[in-house]
């Protein structure tokens, strides 16, 4: 099984912040990497996909990167709406996914 | 945009099973599939087994071998998951999720079932 490991588990951070998430695979997905945000409550909401690629509707200050094993969620300037918590996903093993263990962003 | 519509709430003892309903609005069921993952209380996602919108094949969790069963029923555009032999530490809440093709991450998810196993 492919193992996602997420870092860090928790961050603190203020409204206009650069936040930066981070996406180790066990092995090579390929860019088959999604991020998702959560807020309390909800279910996730799929932000980004293929690594880089942002989902129809999403703000632009979400970005991604990487390649590999190694990827990257990035928010330039924290927005109020943003403080929530941040999973990343491997799809290369469709149809068994695997989520990394979660970033909460506070203030 | 493809809404999941789940089923309710559920309580139950430990040992007993519980069954929950995804309904699919576009009322045709994706040739992709339906996902199940969990929550548990403060917890991360996990992702529990998938049902196949082409020929209801399902691949799930190997933690979960043995005690779950995902079907669906094409007709009513409904995915089901049973669990089995519930213990304290499946009390989670439940998402149905739908992806665009087949190697695609979820798109679409379903608003939750929370289920609460209790003695």
């Amino acid at each position: 099984d492919i193992q996602m490991t997420q870092s860090p588990s928790s961050l603190s951070a203020s409204v206009g912040d650069r936040v930066i998430i981070t996406c180790r695979a066990s092995q090579d997905i390929v860019n088959s990497l999604a991020w998702f945000q959560q807020r309390p409550g909800k279910a996730p909401r799929l932000l980004l996909y293929a690594a880089s690629r942002v989902e129809s509707g999403v703000p632009s200050r979400f970005s991604g990167s990487g390649s590999g094993t190694a990827y990257t969620l990035t928010i330039s300037g924290l927005q109020p709406e943003d403080f929530a918590t941040y999973y990343c996903q491997q799809y290369y093993s469709s149809p068994s996914w695997t989520f990394g263990q979660g970033t909460k962003v506070d203030i | 945009q493809v809404q999941l519509l789940q089923s309710g709430a559920e309580v139950k003892k430990p040992g007993a099973s519980v069954n929950i309903s995804c309904k699919v609005s576009s009322h045709a069921f994706p040739i992709s599939g339906v996902s199940w993952v969990r929550q548990a209380p403060g917890q991360g996602l996990e992702w529990l087994g998938w049902v196949s919108g082409y020929d209801a094949g399902t691949n799930y969790a190997q933690k979960l071998q043995g005690r779950v069963s995902m079907t669906k029923d094409t007709s009513t555009a409904t995915a089901y998951m049973a669990l089995r032999s519930l213990q304290s530490d499946d009390t989670a809440v439940y998402y149905c999720a739908s992806t665009k093709d087949s190697y695609s991450p979820p798109g679409n998810w379903g608003q939750g079932t929370l289920v609460i196993v209790s003695s």
